[in-house]
């Protein structure tokens, strides 16, 4: 099993709403990562969890806030968007080691009202 | 910030065209180069992982080169076909970063 799920597929938000972006994956991957994708833009890291520490956080606003409840899970709870966080938002994950694969989900379209 | 540029931006060819595509990137503390596919609606999917100056990897009618020292890397696709379209990124990792910075990408469409 190569899959990595999100969910959900969309998500429509306002900009004082809280919801959570969830990342699921069973192939013992110990690296965790958090991309922004804006049309037309290459994929953007935001936060990389390995063996479920925050690792890599990359100047994210604090209106995102990621999780890493276990090795199989990741979340990002979102909470006070602006419409300019309106983007495709991309898990993946990898085995731990500099530039392994990183296997990616198909994806959150988040739309922020 | 590292700059990882793709071109073309787009390409459009005929089914039975081999076609191929450029990557740059910065050739100083280079540690390795992804390419994935990313077909429209679907997750990004990786194709290889290059690692040697002058490494050549292939995958049925895929190949890439690559070549660390003038910082490039080209992807070709032989023979052509419609299920090939899709957008391909290059990503790069340096020797002290654990992270990929993606390419804009070449959007490939392949017609009948």
């Amino acid at each position: 099993d190569t899959e990595v799920t999100q969910t959900p597929k969309h998500l429509v938000m306002g900009m004082t709403n809280k919801k959570s972006l969830k990342c699921e994956q069973h192939m013992g991957h110990r690296a965790m990562y958090w991309y922004k994708q804006k049309a037309k833009k290459p994929p953007e890291l935001m936060f990389v969890y390995s063996y479920e520490k925050l690792s890599i956080n990359e100047s994210v606003p604090s209106r995102f806030s990621p999780e890493c409840p276990n090795s199989s899970l990741l979340n990002l709870h979102l909470h006070a968007l602006q419409p300019e966080d309106s983007a495709l938002y991309l898990c993946a994950s990898s085995q731990v080691g500099q530039g392994d694969i990183q296997y990616f989900g198909a994806g959150t379209r988040l739309s922020v009202l | 910030i590292l700059n990882v540029e793709q071109s073309p931006q787009s390409l459009h060819v005929q089914e039975g065209d081999s076609t191929n595509f450029t990557c740059s990137f910065p050739s100083s503390n280079f540690y390795a180069l992804h390419w994935y596919r990313w077909e429209t609606a679907k997750s990004p999917e990786a194709l290889f992982v290059m690692t040697l100056n002058g490494d050549e990897k292939k995958k049925g009618r895929i190949s890439a080169t690559l070549n660390t020292k003038e910082g490039y890397s080209y992807l070709y696709i032989k023979g052509s076909q419609p299920e090939d379209s899709a957008t391909y990124l290059c990503a790069f990792i340096t020797g002290t970063a654990s992270k990929l910075t993606f390419g804009t990408g070449t959007r490939l469409q392949v017609t009948l």
